[in-house]
């Protein structure tokens, strides 16, 4: 089973909501990301966790909130969004995290627009 | 830092013509190079990739790259295209561990 399952396919919230994205592998792998990728361009990296460790925060705002629950399991939760905060949110896993020649899986997506 | 430039936005062919996709990258160390295809409303899959040995790596959909050290370049490359690879192409490159750091993209529309 390669694959890596988002949900919500869709997200509509507004400004004052919280809300959390939900992904989830069962590759055993034990790293795990999240993407923020704007129309017609390209992901940008913004948490990674190693090991249900967070190893990377890319200066992400605090509105949002990751969290790794177990080594299968990833969440972002939302708050107080903005509207420019509307993207296709991508998570994706890799084996675990401590090679550069890991391959990363991606999983569809949630596409979230915030009112 | 190692980056992944995307020389064309977009690329437009018709079906059953050849096509090459480029991407030059900047590095002064090891390189580990990705190729990943996004299709309409979809998330990203591998294509390909080089992490060392030969330097044509070729996916299994007729795909192929070639990893050219002297002129900085991971070109990607398909003798003859189908409607069914219109998509996004996005070439990357991995500067740690545990980040990837994407190009800008090239937009391939095969027409017929």
């Amino acid at each position: 089973d390669t694959e890596v399952t988002q949900t919500p396919k869709h997200l509509v919230m507004g400004m004052t909501n919280k809300k959390s994205l939900k992904c989830e592998q069962h590759m055993g792998h034990r790293a795990m990301y999240w993407y923020k990728q704007k129309a017609k361009k390209p992901p940008e990296l913004m948490f990674v966790y190693s090991y249900e460790k967070l190893s990377i925060n890319e200066s992400v705002p605090s509105r949002f909130s990751p969290e790794c629950p177990n080594s299968s399991l990833l969440n972002l939760h939302l708050h107080a969004l903005q509207p420019e905060d509307s993207a296709l949110y991508l998570c994706a896993s890799s084996q675990d995290g401590t090679s550069y020649q890991e391959t990363q899986y991606f999983g569809p997506g949630t596409r979230l627009l915030v009112l | 830092a190692q980056s992944v430039t995307q020389l064309d936005s977009q690329v437009p062919v018709f079906e059953e013509a050849p096509v090459e996709l480029r991407c030059n990258y900047s590095s002064s160390v090891s390189v580990y190079l990705f190729w990943y295809v996004q299709y309409p409303n979809q998330g990203l899959q591998l294509l390909l990739k080089y992490l060392s040995g030969s330097t044509l790596v070729k996916s299994i959909n007729g795909f192929e790259a070639e990893f050219n050290k002297s002129q900085t370049s991971f070109h990607l490359r398909k003798p003859s295209v189908h409607i069914s690879d219109t998509a996004e192409y996005f070439c990357a490159v991995s500067v740690r561990n545990n980040d990837m750091r994407f190009g800008a993209g090239t937009r391939l529309t095969v027409k017929p």
